[in-house]
């Protein structure tokens, strides 16, 4: 069975500064993906990034990254240059590509931004 | 095109009544995934459904059943509604072929209120 691990409950960054949120995970598989969602007050998830696990190159998506430490289980994500927009609940999520959408979710974290 | 649909938005229903809920992928996505979030729990796997065929399940008692059309649409079922039940629902769709993009696409969700 697949486990997500979201330590923070809340974080807090000022505007257009840099903040990173952790995750940890733990699986058996050898062939996974690792997600970063975000939930705004809309309801909406969002995909913000995603990892494939084979890639040793860590993903980038404009102002979000990843640090992703395969043999440490870790798939942290850094917002830089914050944006008042980015206040919403982030989500980290794996997925086993032998059980093709099956999300496994961690328990989030609230980001604040401020100014 | 057009994203994930997911209908009613709201609803609120009596213990021990049942309640169906719609979701509509987007076009050409054959998968549809159901989850349930709540406060207490986070985000749980309900089940997911690939041409017609539910592929998944998550650990839900039998109360909570769903299909999916021919359209690929998706309805969820809940019967002999508790208060624990009540919830936001999530529907996502993804193309969800394997090895290949397994993105999932989230519709805004049904808030369910048992009372």
């Amino acid at each position: 069975a697949q486990t997500v691990t979201q330590s923070q409950p809340e974080m807090s960054v000022q505007e257009a500064e840099t903040v990173t949120l952790s995750c940890t995970y733990d699986t058996s598989e050898s062939d996974y993906y690792l997600f970063w969602y975000k939930q705004p007050p809309s309801r909406q998830m969002i995909l913000v990034i995603r990892q494939e696990a084979y890639k040793q190159q860590n993903a980038t998506e404009n102002r979000f990254s990843v640090n992703f430490q395969k043999a440490a289980k870790s798939f942290s994500l850094k917002i830089s240059d914050s944006q008042l927009g980015d206040a919403a609940m982030y989500f980290c999520a794996s997925l086993n590509t032998g059980t093709a959408s099956k999300l496994t979710f961690g328990t989030g974290t609230r980001l604040q931004v401020t100014l | 095109k057009a994203g994930v649909t997911q209908t009613p938005r709201y609803l609120i229903k009596t213990r021990g009544q049942q309640v169906t809920l719609s979701c509509s992928p987007i076009s050409g996505h054959r998968s549809v995934s159901w989850y349930q979030q709540t406060p207490g729990q986070g985000l749980q796997f309900l089940f997911e459904y690939f041409s017609e065929t539910q592929r998944n399940k998550g650990n839900f008692p039998g109360r909570f059943s769903g299909r999916q059309f021919s359209n690929s649409r998706s309805e969820m079922n809940v019967s002999t509604l508790e208060l624990g039940d009540s919830a936001l629902y999530l529907c996502a769709s993804s193309l969800a072929l394997t090895g290949l993009n397994t993105e999932a696409f989230f519709g805004q969700g049904t808030r369910l209120t048992v009372v």
